[in-house]
């Protein structure tokens, strides 16, 4: 079952503009981490939060984490046609068991 | 350094037939984790390996087994293949549960196509 859930499911933006997508999730967690992935290729980690941190930057890139609601966000400033990608949020449960639960993904489409 | 690195990029098989999927992880990794992403059902946890160990499990049937070698490459192995089993398969590695928080960093995955 998947763990956290993205919204939207879909983001169309026009290159300039931020991005901002969501992420709910239902367990206690060690942290929370996001992914990109261009079509058919693998992975790319992106961002980790852990749970006791409230908020995360790298580049162009802002991570929030609520853990009394459950929820992150990521933002992406200044969005360009490369960012184009689906983008997927990732818990790793409270304990030591290492997996990640993805949710189902957000397609992000940035526009020339 | 090299990234994970995952073989054969795609494959095809047909219903019943027995495939092996190769990972390599990032040197200096233990972990070694197994992803399935299909179509409408996103990505989803398989297996867990570390030092040669299957630490954990996904919610599928036996017929998805793998091992760690010496050496922490990888394999994961399907028998009696469905065509629900097409989908993309994701390898990751890290450092494994001593290293704290970490990302798991993938490779480029195998495409499973079963006619």
């Amino acid at each position: 079952s998947q763990q956290g859930e993205e919204d939207p499911q879909a983001l169309s933006i026009q290159e300039g503009e931020n991005a901002t997508m969501n992420c709910s999730y239902k367990t206690s967690i060690n942290n929370l981490q996001w992914y990109r992935q261009n079509s058919g290729r693998g992975l790319v980690h992106l961002i980790l939060i852990r749970s006791n941190e409230r908020e995360k930057h790298s580049g162009r890139l802002r991570v929030t984490l609520d853990t009394s609601k459950k929820s992150s966000s990521l933002l992406i400033t200044a969005s360009r046609a490369a960012d184009t990608a689906s983008y997927f949020c990732a818990t790793e449960k409270a304990g030591a068991n290492s997996k990640l639960t993805f949710g189902k993904g957000i397609t992000l489409s940035v526009r020339p | 350094e090299a990234g994970v690195t995952q073989s054969p990029t795609h494959l095809i098989k047909t219903r019943g037939q027995q495939v092996t999927l190769r990972c390599s992880p990032i040197s200096g990794h233990t972990s070694v984790y197994w992803y399935q992403q299909a179509l409408g059902l996103g990505l989803q946890f398989l297996l867990w390996y570390d030092e040669g160990e299957e630490r954990n499990r996904g919610n599928f049937p036996p017929r998805f087994s793998g091992r760690q070698f010496p050496n922490y490459s990888s394999e994961l192995n399907v028998n009696a293949l469905e065509l629900e089993d097409s989908a993309l398969y994701l390898c990751a590695s890290n450092r494994g549960p001593t290293g704290g928080n970490q990302p798991q960093h993938f490779g480029d995955g195998t495409r499973l196509s079963i006619l």
